[in-house]
């Protein structure tokens, strides 16, 4: 099955810098790469994703790349504002174009984002 | 638009005791996953509905889990007897259609700890 490696655990960054988060995935046959934002005592959020036919995407202060050959995929936060600290997971699914299969999610372990003021 | 709802928010049990979490995903929405977070981890998924059929439930530890899904709408995931290692958050997420990476919108969690 699928394996997604996420570096590092743990990030601090000063408020107004950017951060970056990295992971790598195991399994060639994905096709599409989320990443969540989960505060504490909530379930994840959607915050970014990409499919595998595209290497880049921006949402004003967040972009995502990925690198299919390398089975690599990093999340950058510009501009870091203290409401950016949470604990951040990428994923990693393979689902069929026609629909209806199985395409649940494998997670990374998570990197807790801290924001210094 | 309300968001999936979970119940209970916490639950402490015994060991070999059973328990069961509920979950009611966003109205309208065709599929529906259980996630199991223990701490420190990601989550992982556990099962996977298409309105009320199993879709993906290979990594669901049958021997002492379960679940169903009836008319295609709420959920129960059962454990029993429960283990120690069964401590988690377990997490309850729901997308609109049965379309491949349609985004999962995930419920708070019941967080469970085994004593």
């Amino acid at each position: 099955g699928e394996n997604v490696e996420q570096h590092p655990s743990t990030l601090s960054v000063q408020e107004g810098d950017s951060a970056v988060i990295k992971c790598t995935y195991s399994d060639s046959a994905s096709n599409y790469f989320p990443w969540y934002k989960q505060e504490l005592g909530k379930g994840p959020q959607l915050i970014i994703d990409i499919r595998s036919n595209v290497g880049e995407k921006k949402d004003q202060r967040i972009a995502v790349t990925l690198n299919k050959t390398a089975k690599h995929f990093s999340l950058h936060i510009t501009e870091t504002q203290p409401e950016d600290s949470a604990v951040y997971f990428c994923a990693a699914s393979f689902a069929m174009y026609s629909g209806g299969g199985a395409d649940g999610l494998t997670f990374g372990k998570g990197t807790h984002l801290i924001i210094q003021p | 638009e309300a968001g999936v709802a979970q119940s209970p928010r916490y639950k402490i049990i015994e060991k070999r005791q059973s328990v069961a979490f509920w979950c009611n995903p966003i109205s309208g929405h065709a599929t529906l996953y259980w996630y199991q977070q223990i701490l420190g981890q990601g989550p992982k998924l556990l099962i996977q509905f298409q309105n009320n059929g199993v879709v993906d439930d290979s990594q669901l530890p049958k021997d002492r889990f379960s679940a169903e899904r009836l008319k295609g709408v709420d959920s129960t995931l059962k454990i029993q007897p429960a283990k120690l290692e069964d401590s988690a958050v377990y997490l309850c997420a729901s997308t609109l259609l049965a379309l491949p990476q349609e985004t999962q919108y995930f419920g708070p969690g019941t967080r469970l700890l085994v004593l």
